[in-house]
């Protein structure tokens, strides 16, 4: 079972539309973090959100972490095709006296001239 | 300052040939994670270290897997004996210590044949 579930897991949508993705758990995060990865190449860190009901902004991007911090999601407005990649959302977890981040399966995102 | 490094960036091993992944984690950084992603998955935890010592393991499959990160040098994950299905990205992440964000690398992309 996934931790962290990721919606929808694919979109493509015409530049210039907005969208939402969600990242959705059944357990608290201590913060959750945003990432996006483009074809042959890491993920990127886009955001961190720490506190419950935090909207945190990034140029045409909006990141909002849920108040009972078991969620969060990410609105593109007007998007462009450079908006295009693999947006993952990842939380730490504390585990055999670590912590360690877990990755939702993320949203594949295409925006199209 | 650069940032997490990673080579090779491809590589082909035949099944049964060892292969070597290396990270070079960011100045300052002497936390490293290693992640697998599979084609269209989000990234799954494998390990993560310290200098000198291996924190936590519990991603890493039990045999034919080590992971080490020597007080000189890159850290290196190994995989003995390669079969196909270990065909995937890997990705180290660092971070300055174990509260702080992780930063990714480019990943190492294996291909088994």
């Amino acid at each position: 079972t996934q931790l962290l579930e990721q919606s929808p897991q694919f979109l493509s949508i015409q530049e210039g539309e907005n969208l939402t993705v969600y990242c959705n758990s059944s357990s608290v995060f201590s913060s959750l973090q945003w990432y996006r990865q483009e074809p042959g190449e890491g993920p990127v860190l886009l955001v961190t959100v720490v506190t419950g009901g935090e909207v945190k902004k990034l140029k045409r991007l909006t990141f909002q972490f849920g108040d009972a911090r078991k969620d969060s999601s990410l609105h593109i407005t007007a998007a462009q095709p450079g908006d295009t990649g693999l947006y993952l959302c990842a939380g730490p977890k504390m585990s055999q006296g670590a912590q360690k981040l877990v990755f939702g399966q993320g949203t594949r995102l295409t925006i199209n001239p | 300052n650069a940032g997490v490094m990673q080579n090779p960036r491809h590589l082909v091993r035949r099944r049964g040939q060892e292969a070597r992944l290396r990270c070079s984690p960011m100045k300052g950084h002497s936390h490293v994670y290693w992640y697998r992603q599979l084609p269209e998955e989000g990234l799954k935890f494998m390990v993560y270290l310290q200098k000198e010592n291996i924190i936590d393991e519990s991603g890493m499959p039990k045999e034919r897997f080590s992971a080490e990160f020597p007080k000189e040098g890159p850290s290196i994950l190994r995989i003995q004996q390669v079969v196909r299905g270990d065909s995937a990205a890997y990705f180290c992440a660092s971070s300055p210590s174990q509260e702080y964000e992780q930063y990714f690398g480019p990943g190492t992309r294996l291909t088994v044949t």
